[in-house]
Order: C-alpha cells, then structure tokens, then sequence
C-alpha cells in the first residue's frame, strides 16, 4: 500500500536558521507529492507540491525536489521566521492511467517551533 | 472561496450517543473527502465522494460510522453509539479533481470530537 513517512519531532530551531524535514515514501505508480502546513487553529493548507520526478515545488521561501531514486521529498527552508511555526505534513496522491485509487495518504506530521 | 467550513467545531458527548457533523466544501468542487486526526498523527482517511456518489470508504471505518452527501453540496458524517476511542479530530476537504489527477485539497477546521 502507499504509505508516508516523515521525520519525528518537534524541531527546534532558532531564527534564521537552515530547516530540513525529511520525508520518504512508498507507493504504487507515480503519485503526486505535497506538503501542507497546519498553523495552530486552523486547517491544513497546502504549501507547495510535485507532480513528476525531479521536479521541485516551492512556496514562500520553501522548496521541495520530487527524488524518485531515492523516494523522498524533504522539505527545505534557508532562513526559517518565527511565524514559520506550525506542524508539517508531507502526502502523496497517486495518479493512475485508469482505475485504481488516488485517495491522498499523509504522514504524521512534523512539528516546527522557531524561536526569536 | 468561502473555503471549506464544518460544524460543529467542538462536541462533547458521552459514550452511547450518536453524533452528526456537517461539511460545506468549496461549491465548485465535486469531490469531498473525510479524515480523522489524533493527536500526534497524520489525518487518516475515511470516505470519499465524487458528487453525491460514495466512491471509497476505508477498511478501518466500522458500521457505525455512515456519511451522506445528498446532491453532491454538503457532507454528513454520522458516528452511532460512541466509543471513547472515537475521540479525534474529524476533517473535512475537497477538490476539483478531474480524471486521473489529483488536485490540492482544501481542509475545513476540523470538529473535534470528545466523548466521555
């Protein structure tokens, strides 16, 4: 089955520093990644996405490269902002010729906590 | 784009009682998905629509969960008899996915369900 996963946290960084949250993953076909942010009292929104290998998805200073060979997608930032703080989930959708399920499957989330 | 809403945010009830949330997605978008979240966790997929047709539903959702959505607009999810371990966060999403891709999903903020 598809799955997703994703470093554990919380991450703790000060501001200004360098981000990675890693995420792999495993599915059949070729999906379609995605990470979305969840900031505190509100909903998932989606940050930035992929939808082939090699391609990189990015959104308000964060980027992410779709690396087939080694199926990851991390999510970098070079300076990260206090109001950066929130949790971070990657998913996948898969993409079929035909037939077969593209339900979005998500990982567990990543906690990120910037400090001043 | 009034966005995705659901209601109610909170509910509170004791073990026993049945509960019903309501999703108003995007009125654009055909498809309609329900997840649940724990605390820790990554939201996990329950069911889905494509219009007013239930498309998927996920192993893990037993009998006492059914969802609805009459006229392919708004989403019914109706929990009977509820157990603690129904504690969670529901949520809701849509998209406008078309044919055999998958687009972003626009999440509602959840009803977070506490049962005593």
């Amino acid at each position: 089955g598809n799955s997703v996963t994703q470093m554990e946290g919380p991450v703790t960084l000060s501001e200004e520093a360098f981000l990675t949250i890693n995420c792999t993953y495993t599915a059949t076909g070729y999906p379609s990644l995605f990470w979305y942010v969840q900031y505190p009292g509100e909903g998932l929104q989606l940050l930035l996405k992929a939808t082939k290998a090699d391609d990189k998805g990015s959104n308000k200073g964060f980027e992410a490269t779709y690396r087939k060979e080694t199926t990851s997608f991390h999510l970098e930032k070079g300076s990260v902002q206090v109001s950066d703080s929130a949790v971070y989930f990657c998913a996948l959708s898969p993409v079929h010729a035909s037939g077969g399920s593209y339900i979005p499957t998500f990982g567990r989330g990543t906690s990120l906590i910037v400090h001043p | 784009d009034t966005g995705v809403s659901q209601d109610p945010r909170h509910k509170i009830t004791k073990r026993g009682q049945n509960v019903t949330f309501r999703c108003d997605p995007i009125s654009e978008h055909n498809r309609l998905y329900w997840y649940r979240q724990t605390l820790g966790q990554g939201p996990e997929f329950l069911t889905y629509f494509q219009n007013e047709a239930q498309l998927e539903k996920s192993r893990l959702l037993s009998d006492r969960f059914s969802a609805e959505r009459p006229k392919g607009s708004f989403s019914t999810l109706e929990i009977q008899r509820t157990e603690q371990g129904d504690s969670a966060m529901y949520l809701c999403a849509s998209s406008s996915g078309t044919g055999v891709t998958n687009e972003k999903l626009f999440f509602g903020s959840g009803t977070q369900l506490s049962v005593l």
